[in-house]
């Protein structure tokens, strides 16, 4: 089955750097990466996603990209703000209905 | 905007015994999962549900567990036997089944914790 690895675990940065948050997976059948940002004690929501015929999305400070080659999906925070701290999961399935699999979380913390 | 509720928000049990959670997902969603959370840890997969029946489940979803739709709006996750390793939250999630789009929205989770 599918198996998603995500990194780093932990992430501290200051208010106005950028973030990145790599993930990998490992079946190659899958075509559907989205990105969920759970604060604490709250439900995961998703932030954002993209499907295996584009290479990059992009919605104002957040973006991802896609290798689908090396099967390594990325989540990029532009211009960090402290209400972005969270734990972001990375996620992969094979299409609308299926299993999404998530990886581990990142939890990101972005000090003013 | 429609959501995802699940019922109750927290249930203390005593190891072995039966529990059910509860979930409503949206109204015109056709695809319902739920998902467990260990504290602190990742969002495990348990079990996906369509058209009245089981489509996937995974390893830790074994015949301690098992999940129903007894009406038309409801979906139960019950667990026979509860072990300690089940204390989890445990999130009911659902989807439409276009295939544009495979977003979950899920509901705020039950605490399990059992003692």
């Amino acid at each position: 089955g599918e198996n998603v690895e995500q990194h780093p675990s932990t992430l501290s940065v200051q208010e106005g750097d950028s973030a990145v948050i790599k993930c990998t997976y490992s079946d190659s059948a899958s075509n559907y990466f989205p990105w969920y940002k759970q604060e604490l004690g709250k439900r995961p929501q998703l932030i954002i996603d993209i499907r295996s015929n584009v290479g990059e999305k992009k919605d104002q400070r957040i973006a991802v990209t896609l290798n689908k080659t090396a099967k390594h999906f990325s989540l990029h925070i532009t211009e960090t703000q402290p209400e972005d701290s969270a734990v972001y999961f990375c996620a992969a399935s094979r299409q609308a209905g299926t299993a999404l699999i998530f990886g581990k979380g990142t939890t990101l913390s972005v000090s003013s | 905007e429609p959501e995802v509720t699940q019922t109750p928000s927290h249930q203390v049990t005593q190891m072995g015994q039966e529990v059910i959670l509860r979930c409503v997902p949206i109204s015109n969603h056709l695809y319902f999962y739920w998902y467990r959370q260990i504290l602190g840890q990742k969002v495990e997969f348990l079990v996906s549900f369509y058209n009245n029946e089981i489509s996937e489940k995974s390893e830790i979803f074994d015949d301690q567990f098992s999940v129903e739709r007894p009406d038309g709006s409801n979906f139960t996750l019950k667990i026979r036997s509860t072990k300690l390793e089940d204390s989890a939250m445990y999130f009911c999630a659902s989807s439409k089944r276009e295939a544009n789009t495979g977003e979950l929205f899920f509901g705020e989770g039950s605490r399990l914790t059992v003692l």
